[in-house]
């Protein structure tokens, strides 16, 4: 089964504003990361986040963990209508990746 | 970088047919390549992982003689879903690393669709 959950299962926004995805976990990890898909093709990695970090920038994204809670959050900020893709939190045990359900995100141009 | 090429991006083949999918990882050695299985607005499901040189690791409920994988070099895995039925119809992807605490890199994936 899936170990990630992700809400909100879809969002919509406008250009110009921050989307905001949160993923919960179950068990252990070793690191968090997020994927992004565009529509009818393979997963593009965003970004990495250890278990030992709380927070971690790249670019337009920020990413936080909270391992007490096995939380983990995704923030897109200044979207573009070219972010509109689903978004998938991954954990990490071993070499092996187990996905959220992931997040529609849409922005109107 | 990390650049994994995924061939053919889409086969629409009869019922009993074998389709083989190709995973390449073109500037990189992978080590580990994994397949994953993608049902419409649904996440990705770990079919199996696969080491080169050695016998893949499936999933529970993944029939090995349905889904033949090799991984003979280290920058090619195969998959081949043997005697195809509809309900084998999905998006397949591939993914590859060159080392277990790295991100995969995702092959473009491909769509297979049984008459």
């Amino acid at each position: 089964s899936q170990q990630g959950e992700e809400d909100p299962q879809a969002l919509s926004i406008q250009e110009g504003e921050n989307a905001t995805m949160n993923c919960s976990y179950k068990t252990s990890i070793n690191n968090l990361q997020w994927y992004r898909q565009n529509s009818g093709r393979g997963l593009v990695h965003l970004i990495l986040i250890r278990s030992n970090e709380r927070e971690k920038h790249s670019g337009r994204l920020r990413v936080t963990l909270d391992t007490s809670k096995k939380s983990s959050s995704l923030l897109i900020t200044a979207s573009r209508a070219a972010d509109t893709a689903s978004y998938f939190c991954a954990t990490t045990s071993g070499s092996r990746l187990t996905f959220g359900e992931g997040t529609q995100l849409t922005v109107n141009p | 970088g990390a650049v994994v090429s995924q061939h053919p991006s889409r086969v629409i083949c009869k019922s009993g047919t074998s389709v083989k999918i190709e995973c390449r990882s073109l500037d990189f050695q992978a080590t580990t390549m994994f397949w994953y299985r993608q049902f419409p607005k649904q996440s990705l499901m770990l079919m199996a992982t696969s080491n080169e040189g050695s016998k893949a690791t499936y999933e529970q409920g993944v029939e090995k003689d349905k889904f033949l994988i090799n991984h003979a070099s280290l920058t090619l895995s195969t998959l081949t879903v043997t005697s195809a039925h509809p309900e084998d119809s999905s998006f397949y992807i591939c993914s590859a690393t060159w080392s277990g605490d790295q991100p995969q890199h995702f092959g473009d994936g491909t769509r297979l669709s049984i008459l």
